[in-house]
């Protein structure tokens, strides 16, 4: 059980640029997010998705498209970087459990110059 | 305003001493769920304990326990007989209302540094 995995794990991007990045999980998780983390924010939720070809805004979504074609899959694009889009990039998903509780992956490490 | 707020940027500890990390929420609606990760040097968010606002009891998992007010609206973390281990990054989240899908909103975290 791999749990949920990102690839990359780091990536340098210029300006402009696009990229997408992957994240997986095998626990059959219905629901599944992609947060940011920026020094001294916290966690910040760009997108999620409660289904198989399902997907919604959350908290920071300009600039970043995602898509659920599979269960198991949940893409994060950039289709233009910038800088301010250097951050730690998270994905998470989460089973329907009385708790809720979500498992993350462990990071993406995005640097724009 | 801020759904959750930890007012500690850091926390200094010896070994085997207690500690509480602080976690104040706002949220108006009944069900909410309130969470806690730690997140060490390496990066990886590591799920600790959960409480539902509908919870009797203070949630523990080993040396965790969360010291849950709900009429303070506060959820503290108490974690006992530190270890150099505890050390990291600590953050409280909550998920406001009943859907499972419901994505979680979280604290700017305290940095946790545990001394021998």
């Amino acid at each position: 059980n791999a749990g949920v995995t990102q690839t990359p794990k780091f990536r340098v991007l210029k300006t402009g640029q696009s990229m997408t990045l992957l994240c997986a999980q095998d626990m059959n998780h219905e629901y599944m997010y992609w947060y940011r983390q920026d020094p001294g924010m916290g966690l910040r939720l760009i997108h999620y998705s409660v289904g198989e070809g399902t997907t919604a805004k959350g908290e920071v979504p300009d600039g970043y498209n995602v898509s659920r074609l599979k269960k198991q899959n949940f893409l994060l694009g950039l289709e233009s970087a910038a800088p301010s889009q250097t951050s730690v990039y998270f994905c998470a998903s989460s089973y329907l459990d009385k708790n809720y509780e979500q498992y993350f992956g462990p990071g993406t490490r995005l640097t724009v110059t | 305003a801020q759904k959750i707020t930890q007012t500690q940027p850091g926390m200094f500890v010896q070994e085997k001493e207690a500690v509480t990390l602080d976690c104040t929420y706002d949220t108006s609606d009944p069900s909410y769920g309130l969470f806690w990760y730690k997140q060490p040097s390496s990066g990886e968010m590591i799920f600790l304990i959960y409480q539902g606002s509908y919870d009797q009891q203070n949630a523990t998992e080993g040396r965790y326990s969360l010291n849950f007010q709900k009429a303070r609206k506060s959820a503290n973390l108490v974690i006992s007989a530190s270890q150099l281990g505890d050390s990291a990054m600590y953050f409280c989240a909550m998920r406001e209302g009943r859907q499972a899908g419901t994505a979680l909103i979280f604290g700017k975290g305290t940095t946790l540094s545990v001394s021998s």
